[in-house]
């Protein structure tokens, strides 16, 4: 199966302006995960997804970050201003079965990677 | 805030040993799940531990759960080159309601096997 696609792979922008990530998780999964990942940390969750409802997003900076899941399948993650402190990796994850105790494990992608200068 | 703390913080070793990483956290679970992340790319999933579990096996790893003293470990043995990255523990919530099935990462350990 195809794994989990997103885009742009580096962005490079200036502090208060505005950038957007996009994700395509494997085809069916329900659940779909936005994590922020600062250099020499381990990812922090944003936003969960389940279908095209959110789960949780009391990590999301609601007054510069946003996000949506049309139709429950692409994602995009908006950050307009942008700060400094939003350099990281932006990683989409998704899995098979909506939230729950399935038990079942992530699969992420290869993340973009922002520079805010 | 993140829930797994693992130890150590970086660990290099020679091609052929064993490397031991430690996670423990501090709330119940409902499982516990152990990721690699090379380099520049995503988190790959390894294995997976469920609360009522204390051990299990994929290949070359070992992963242990000693709920009572809320820690595990990973093992992997006859480490290679290949080995070289980063290695997170994840823990998801015991409890019911749905904000606590999510996936919170520790700060993972960095691995670094010399051939």
């Amino acid at each position: 199966e195809a794994g989990v696609a997103q885009s742009p792979r580096y962005k490079i922008i200036e502090k208060r302006q505005s950038v957007a990530f996009w994700c395509n998780p494997i085809s069916g999964h329900a659940t779909l995960y936005w994590y922020q990942q600062i250099l020499g940390q381990g990812p922090k969750l944003l936003i969960q997804f389940q279908n095209n409802g959110v789960v949780d997003d009391s990590q999301l900076p609601k007054d510069r970050f946003s996000a949506e899941r049309l139709k429950g399948v692409d994602s995009t993650l908006k950050i307009q201003p942008a700060k400094l402190e939003d350099s990281a990796v932006y990683l989409c994850a998704s899995s098979s079965h909506p939230v729950g105790p399935y038990n079942s494990p992530l699969h992420f992608g290869n993340g973009t990677r922002l520079t805010v200068t | 805030s993140q829930q797994g703390e693992e130890d150590p913080q970086a660990l290099s070793i020679q091609e052929g040993e064993n490397a031991t990483m430690n996670c423990s956290y501090k709330t119940s679970i409902n499982n516990l799940q152990w990721y690699r992340q090379n380099s520049g790319r995503g988190l790959v999933h390894l294995i997976l531990i469920r609360s009522n579990e204390r051990e299990k096996h994929s290949g070359r790893l070992r992963v242990t759960l000693d709920t009572s003293k809320k820690s595990s470990s990973l093992l992997i043995t006859a480490s290679r080159a290949a080995d070289t990255a980063s290695y997170f523990c994840a823990t998801e919530g015991g409890n019911s309601g749905g904000s606590n099935y999510k996936l919170t990462f520790g700060k993972g350990t960095l691995l670094t096997v010399n051939p």
